[in-house]
């Protein structure tokens, strides 16, 4: 069984579009994330949901926006796709503060054309 | 800002070496956690050391933290061709875990 599953795993799309990716996690995790990963490896955090409320919203643009329908469920919805968000975007989960590790999925690698 | 920069940012070895990759991070933490990513995939969480602990051992895995340096370190003993893959430290300053731009080490058969 897939711990944190994410879809699709891959999503080519043109400037202006908008486009969603979901992520699922069955561990019984209360915190799920969103991490974008740049052509460096860079990860960066982009939204924390803790039982199904907003913790944590770095600065990103306001095109993104999250939503987690439940505590196993944050899917994320992105406006008018820009070509520099073009990277990998990971969902991850954990128990509260993740002291015992975030469980990550495997990725969504998205192209904007 | 970036938390957590890792030293080097590539390390090529042959088998059976040990592989020893550096992370540094900027504030104080209450814990900083190491993970491996395997080309194409998700990360994969290794150990997690605790800011009032030094050193801390699982498997082939040693982890080493030096609070006043801000600094931890990974080394992996007796590498194997599977041990092929980036490894990221993160650090928890606050209510989140910020991590590096990690090492991709190379283990050569």
């Amino acid at each position: 069984d897939t711990a944190v599953s994410q879809t699709p795993k891959y999503l080519v799309t043109q400037m202006g579009n908008d486009k969603s990716i979901k992520c699922e996690q069955n561990l019984g995790h209360d915190t799920m994330y969103w991490y974008k990963q740049d052509s460096k490896k860079f990860l960066k955090i982009m939204f924390s949901y803790n039982n199904k409320e907003l913790i944590i919203n770095e600065t990103v643009p306001n095109r993104f926006s999250p939503k987690s329908p439940d505590k196993a469920h944050l899917n994320l919805h992105i406006n008018s796709l820009e070509l520099g968000d073009s990277a990998v975007y990971f969902c991850a989960s954990s128990h509260s503060e993740g002291l015992l590790g975030y469980t990550f999925g495997s990725g969504t690698r998205l192209t904007v054309v | 800002s970036q938390q957590g920069e890792e030293d080097p940012q590539a390390l090529s070895i042959q088998e059976g070496e040990n592989a020893t990759m550096n992370c540094s991070y900027k504030t104080s933490i209450n814990n900083l956690q190491w993970y491996r990513q395997n080309s194409g995939r998700g990360l994969v969480h290794l150990i997690l050391i605790r800011s009032n602990e030094r050193e801390k051992h699982s498997g082939r895995l040693r982890v080493t933290l030096d609070t006043s340096k801000k600094s931890s370190s990974l080394l992996i003993t007796a590498s194997r061709a599977a041990d092929t893959a980036s490894y990221f430290c993160a650090s928890r300053p606050s209510n989140q875990f910020y991590f590096g731009t990690g090492t991709s080490l190379t283990v050569i058969p």
